[in-house]
């Protein structure tokens, strides 16, 4: 109930493709879902995150959907560049200070 | 500087030593976290704390203890290391409101001999 299943664990896109990274989740207390964005030597920052009040949301090249229905939200980077190359974690927080993370997908962009 | 300053960076020690990582921060937010990161298995929850006099255990507490020295440090010991706490250890600050970003510091390497 309290997992956050993430994937795929790694990810291998062309310079100029789309990079697609899903997580599904079980607990319907979960109403925060913050994305994360890590490169080598550094701490987790926050990228973006959606309310389930709304179905998508867009920051620059980078676009959460989410499906309430089906307990799924994914991270969209469009046109994506080599410098997007690092770990991408989605996480759930049920309303309070307490955040589960998916386990990771390390994302490779070819230039 | 960084908002969230965690010491050292890099730390190799023997199995039974005791070690103290630290963590100090410069948003003004009351509320800190400690995790624990490891390939494969994300982040995972050590402690957490709301303010000075309010401490919890998270999902992974056993082994480790910690201490909010004031709002700003907050500070995670292994009192008797051993080597599957080898891993890379995250210090996280978010402020009271409501359900709000959490703020990472750089990390700390730690490996246990």
């Amino acid at each position: 109930q309290q997992q956050v299943k993430q994937s795929p664990q790694s990810l291998i896109v062309q310079k100029g493709g789309i990079s697609i990274i899903n997580c599904a989740y079980e607990n319907t207390a979960f109403d925060y879902f913050p994305w994360y964005q890590q490169f080598p030597g550094k701490g987790p920052a926050l990228l973006i995150a959606i309310r389930p009040d709304v179905s998508e949301k867009k920051e620059g090249r980078f676009t959460i959907s989410f499906n309430k229905s089906a307990k799924q939200f994914s991270l969209h980077i469009m046109d994506s560049q080599p410098g997007d190359s690092a770990t991408y974690f989605c996480a759930a927080s049920p309303g309070t200070y307490k955040y589960i993370f998916g386990t990771g997908t390390r994302l490779k962009v070819l230039a | 500087d960084a908002d969230v300053t965690q010491t050292p960076r890099n730390r190799i020690t023997k199995t039974g030593k005791r070690i103290m990582l630290e963590c100090s921060q410069t948003k003004g937010h009351d509320r800190m976290y400690w995790y624990r990161q490891d390939p494969g298995l994300g982040l995972r929850l050590i402690y957490y704390s709301f303010d000075v006099k309010d401490i919890n255990k998270g999902e992974i507490s056993d082994g480790y203890s910690v201490s909010r020295q004031a709002q700003a440090k907050f500070s995670l010991s292994l009192e008797s290391a051993i080597p599957n706490q080898t891993a890379l250890y995250f210090c996280a600050t978010s402020d009271r409101v409501g359900n709000q970003p959490q703020h990472f510091g750089d990390g700390t390497r730690l490996s246990i001999l």
